[in-house]
């Protein structure tokens, strides 16, 4: 079993809907979430970090954590089409970036 | 003013052959990694330098030799490279804090080994 789980998608919605993406996790020594986003033939940008369990919001992003249930989400709000990429879950257990592990990322595709 | 970059960022190469791939960052953060992501977008950790030491090396055959000149480089050298070394590399910096520790990824190389 890998230690995080993702679905690969691909995912697809209409220009407007709310978006949600999942990670779950078997490690529980996980403290440090994080959602990447990687647009085509690019390197991914951080683009949520979130510490243990809650809620963290940033314009049309959210992000969720639910350690009781090593459970990660990301809800964007009015998806628009440049929000279509890859999008990648990564936790580590410190805040140091050197034991990060990444999810296998759920490709999204928003229609205009 | 690009602060993570890879050259080249397309390599073709035959089998048995070897090749480097080199990064820099002109962010002056302390680390530096090399990840390999496959075609199923699954992306691994392959070694972290700290000011030019090694920190952490990942199961990598030893085909994979990465090198620091300095804390703004790390090079990566591939001997006999194989079929399986087909993938994105990505490079990435980060700076240790307090705090949240953020990597900032180069925009990767593409290899494909034929």
């Amino acid at each position: 079993q890998k230690e995080v789980e993702q679905d690969p998608g691909p995912l697809s919605v209409p220009e407007g809907a709310i978006v949600s993406l999942n990670c779950t996790y078997s490690n529980s020594a996980f403290q440090y979430f994080m959602w990447y986003r990687q647009y085509s033939r690019k390197g991914p940008e951080l683009l949520m970090y979130t510490y243990s369990s809650g809620n963290k919001e940033d314009g049309r992003f959210t992000a969720q954590v639910d350690k009781s249930s090593k459970y990660i989400s990301l809800f964007i709000r009015d998806s628009q089409p440049s929000d279509s990429a890859t999008y990648l879950c990564a936790m580590t257990r410190d805040s140091s970036a050197s034991k990060i592990i990444f999810g296998s990322g759920t490709r999204l595709s928003i229609r205009p | 003013d690009t602060a993570v970059s890879q050259t080249p960022k397309y390599l073709v190469t035959q089998m048995g052959n070897d090749k480097s791939i080199k990064c820099e960052q002109n962010l002056g953060h302390d680390t530096m990694y090399w990840y390999k992501q496959d075609s199923k977008k699954f992306l691994k950790i392959m070694f972290s330098y700290n000011n030019k030491e090694l920190i952490i090396n990942e199961t990598v055959p030893n085909r994979f030799s990465p090198k620091s000149p300095d804390k703004a480089h790390l090079n990566l050298h591939i001997n006999s490279l194989e079929l399986g070394d087909s993938a994105v590399y990505f490079c990435a910096s980060s700076q240790p804090s307090g705090g949240s520790e953020t990597q900032y990824f180069g925009p990767g190389t593409r290899l494909l080994v034929l």
